[in-house]
């Protein structure tokens, strides 16, 4: 049971344009969620995170937005940049309520920023 | 500040062997997560430990196992190693209950 769900695999954008990348969750006991980054043979790299007491939160570029109704968040990237490119992991946890730090990962999307 | 760091960064055993890896958080941080990704499951939680004690566990065999010294570093074992074992084991640490984990590079292992 996929409790966190990436539907894109792969996703195109131009440079200079809007990547938006999805992702779905359907346990409603999650309260944090996370994005990461990841490049080939490293490991994951922190970009954002947002609590469920909030639906956006933004850093630079970066801007997540989380839809609890529909159990729905979305990582918007402004301007996208080849540097850019990379596989982005959607991540959940219940760890806001104290006791655990288990991240439930999506499958990942593969953005490529095309110059 | 410096990051997570994994020992070793390649390995390679063969089945029935076992095998451990070991990860120095970043300083101040005290709650460490084993994570095993494959390119069939993705990215999946294998334990975390805080304070020395393992607080939660997922879906996998007693094979792994892992443990957390007083100075937080943890290791990372798993015995009588099968082909599927073969995947890159991620280390992650944060300062706890509701804080982003940051992960290490990883350790490649390949069972042959």
């Amino acid at each position: 049971d996929q409790q966190v769900k990436q539907n894109s695999p792969s996703l195109s954008v131009q440079e200079g344009r809007i990547s938006i990348l999805n992702c779905d969750y359907t346990n409603s006991m999650f309260d944090y969620f996370l994005w990461y980054k990841k490049y080939p043979a490293e490991g994951p790299t922190f970009l954002i995170s947002i609590s469920s007491i909030k639906d956006k939160n933004e850093d630079g570029r970066f801007t997540v937005f989380l839809n609890k109704s529909a159990k729905h968040l979305s990582l918007h990237i402004v301007p996208s940049q080849p540097g850019d490119s990379a596989v982005y992991f959607c991540a959940a946890s219940t760890g806001s309520q104290g006791g655990s730090e288990k991240l439930v990962f999506g499958k990942g999307t593969k953005l490529t920023v095309n110059p | 500040k410096a990051g997570v760091t994994q020992t070793p960064r390649y390995l390679i055993k063969t089945r029935g062997q076992q095998v451990t890896l070991s990860c120095s958080p970043i300083s101040g941080h005290r709650s460490v997560s084993w994570y095993q990704q494959t390119p069939g499951q993705g990215l999946q939680f294998l334990f975390e430990y805080f304070s020395e004690t393992q607080r939660n566990k997922g879906n996998f065999p007693g094979r792994f196992s892992g443990r957390q010294f007083s100075n937080s570093r943890s290791e990372m074992n798993v015995s009588t190693l099968e082909l599927g074992d073969s995947a890159l084991y991620l280390c992650a640490s944060s300062l706890g209950a509701g804080s982003e984990q940051y992960f290490g590079p990883g350790t490649r292992l390949t069972v042959t």
